[in-house]
């Protein structure tokens, strides 16, 4: 059983439609944190929350922790070709630990 | 700004031999780490790092060695390759090790063995 599990694996959508990916633990964490990793990268921090219901936006990215710290959400307003992508959730547990990520395509 | 350094950035091997993955920063981060990264799996820590000297296991360290001699430098040794080991291979540093700092990842090696 993986410590974070990311839903849904995997998600294409048309240009301009909105979307919202998960993170979900059963354990609670001090912060949360979310990368974007694109192909022959590594990936890269777009954002850390660590405040139980804190909402973080960055642009037509919204990030919210959950209000017990243990799940958080990315919700992409009118996503665009650009926000293609593996997006991944992590958390500090001793060490850092991945979830599995939600391969994003926007088509066109 | 160079940032994380992975060397090489493609690999193959055949069964049992051996090799290194180098992984440099110029950021003076005190915390290092190597994941692997498989299809359906996300990123697997295999060992890290929180100072030169000192190593520490993560959630896949069979197979693998690692040291940490100098801050900028931390080398991942396959002792001797097996197909399991196809991966890509991330190496990360941050400032420092206490969590919730960001982490800055180089580009990866991708490795397949034989």
């Amino acid at each position: 059983t993986q410590l974070l599990e990311q839903s849904p694996q995997f998600l294409s959508i048309q240009e301009g439609e909105n979307l919202t990916v998960y993170c979900n633990s059963s354990s609670v964490f001090s912060s949360l944190q979310w990368y974007r990793q694109e192909p022959g990268e590594g990936p890269v921090l777009l954002v850390t929350v660590v405040t139980g219901g804190e909402v973080k936006k960055l642009k037509r990215l919204t990030f919210q922790f959950g209000d017990a710290r243990k799940d958080s959400s990315l919700h992409i307003t009118a996503a665009q070709p650009g926000d293609t992508g593996l997006y991944l959730c992590a958390v500090y547990n001793n060490d850092m630990r991945f979830g599995a990520g939600t391969r994003l395509t926007v088509k066109p | 700004n160079a940032g994380v350094t992975q060397t090489p950035k493609f690999q193959v091997l055949k069964t049992g031999q051996s090799m290194t993955l180098q992984c440099a920063q110029d950021m003076n981060h005190e915390y290092m780490s190597w994941y692997r990264q498989d299809p359906g799996m996300g990123l697997r820590l295999i060992h890290y790092s929180v100072g030169a000297g000192i190593t520490d296991q993560g959630e896949v360290p069979n197979g693998y060695n690692v040291s940490r001699s100098t801050t900028e430098d931390f080398p991942l040794r396959l002792l001797s390759a097996a197909p399991s080991q196809t991966s890509v291979y991330f190496c990360a540093s941050s400032y420092s090790w206490t969590g919730g700092e960001k982490l800055f990842f180089g580009s990866g090696t991708q490795l397949s063995v034989l």
